[in-house]
This record gives structure tokens, C-alpha cells and sequence, in this order.
């Protein structure tokens, strides 16, 4: 079946770092692939998605580009700050079934 | 525009009671999933109902059931509740059939005990 699988966490970082969290994907089509982001006591929030191979997703500073070849779909940021501490959710889906199917979740801590 | 409504956000059940929680979606939108998220098993998929239509459903036993009314508003319910039921109960609305974007409530989190 499909699965996505991200990057061990936690991850610490300092403010002004560069971020990358690793996912990759197994998928028996050509899913759309999304980034999810969950600050404390919060819901998901829709943070990037790409929905064909080479289409890449920006978003607040955040890019994620959609690669078939090595099925990824890397997180990454060029310089972070505290208020990105959240745990963030790499995902798939295919057109016309509202069905995510979520990687485990890395966690993420800025330190000032 | 109103996000996404969960009701309850809190509740405290006793093994074998069973328990309704209510998902309100956003104005328009017409598609709303559930999602269970727990530390151990992540976020996994419960179901997905358009137009008062279940139309996916995840691997999820029988006593995890939900239904959508003709407003579009939705509610899952849990017969028998377990220890194990314990968990985040999200839940998303889109727009239609085909909508790639999911808005997320604020959940609702079961405590069984």
C-alpha cells in the first residue's frame, strides 16, 4: 500500500539555521504530495502541496519540491526562527479520494 | 470565513460507554473526513463522507461509525469505547469531490478510562 516516511525526530535547531526534514513516499500512482504543519494544542494547518512531479510548493519561506525519480518530497527553509517550532506532517493523496495518508510527524524545536 | 468546528474539544469516557463527537465544516464546503491521531500510530484515516455519502473508510473496526447530514455538518461515533480509543479526533472539510486542500478543526480528545 501507499506510506510516506519522514525523517527521525526530534530535530533542534538554532534561529537562522537552514532546515531540511526528509520524506519520502511509496505510491502506486502519482499522488499529490503535501506539507502539514501542527503548533501545540492546534489542529493541522495546510502548509505547502505539489501536486505533479517537478512542481514545487512554497510557502512563509518554505519549499518542497515534488521528486519522482527519488520519490521525495523534502522539506526545507533557509533560515528559521522560533516561531516555526511546530511538528510537521509530510502526506499524500490522489485526486478524487480525500484520503491522507501521513508520515509520522518530525518534530521541530528553534532555540533562540 | 468560520474554520472548521469540533464539539466537544474535551471528553472523559469509561470503557464500554460509547461517544458522539461533532464536526462542523467550513461554509461551502461539502466533503469532510475524519483522522485518529495517537503517539503511537500517528494520524491514520477513519472516513470521508460527500453529500451525505460515505465514500471512503479506513481500517478502522465496526464500532467507529459517522454520518453526514444534508447541511454538510458531520458526526462520528464510537460504541463500546476501549483504552486504546484514546486519542485526537480530527476532522477536515474541502470543498468537493476533487479538492486537494483539507481544512483542519482543532480536534477533539478522547480520554477513555
Amino acid at each position: 500500500g501507499d506510506s510516506v516516511t519522514q525523517m527521525e525526530g526530534p530535530v533542534t535547531l538554532s534561529e537562522e539555521a537552514f532546515l531540511t526534514i526528509n520524506c519520502t513516499y511509496t505510491a502506486t500512482g502519482y499522488p499529490s504530495l503535501f506539507w502539514y504543519v501542527q503548533y501545540p494544542g492546534e489542529g493541522l494547518q495546510l502548509l505547502l502541496k505539489a501536486t505533479k512531479a517537478d512542481d514545487k510548493g512554497s510557502n512563509k519561506g518554505f519549499e518542497a519540491t515534488y521528486r519522482k525519480e527519488t520519490t521525495s518530497f523534502h522539506l526545507e527553509k533557509g533560515s528559521v526562527q522560533v516561531s516555526d517550532s511546530a511538528v510537521y506532517f509530510c502526506a499524500l493523496m490522489y485526486e478524487g479520494a480525500q484520503k491522507l495518508v501521513f508520515g509520522q510527524g518530525t518534530r521541530l524545536t528553534i532555540n533562540p | 470565513k468560520a474554520g472548521v468546528t469540533q464539539t466537544p474539544r474535551y471528553l472523559i469516557k469509561t470503557r464500554g460507554q460509547q461517544v458522539t463527537l461533532s464536526c462542523s465544516p467550513i461554509s461551502g464546503h461539502r466533503s469532510v473526513s475524519w483522522y485518529q491521531q495517537t503517539p503511537g500510530q500517528g494520524l491514520q484515516f477513519l472516513f470521508e463522507y460527500f453529500s451525505e455519502t460515505q465514500r471512503n473508510k479506513g481500517n478502522f473496526p465496526g464500532r467507529f461509525s459517522g454520518r453526514q447530514f444534508s447541511n454538510s455538518r458531520s458526526e462520528m461515533n464510537v460504541s463500546t469505547l476501549e483504552l486504546g480509543d484514546s486519542a485526537l479526533y480530527l476532522c477536515a472539510s474541502s470543498f468537493g469531490q476533487s479538492s486537494y486542500e483539507q481544512y483542519f478543526g482543532p480536534g477533539t480528545r478522547l480520554t477513555v478510562t
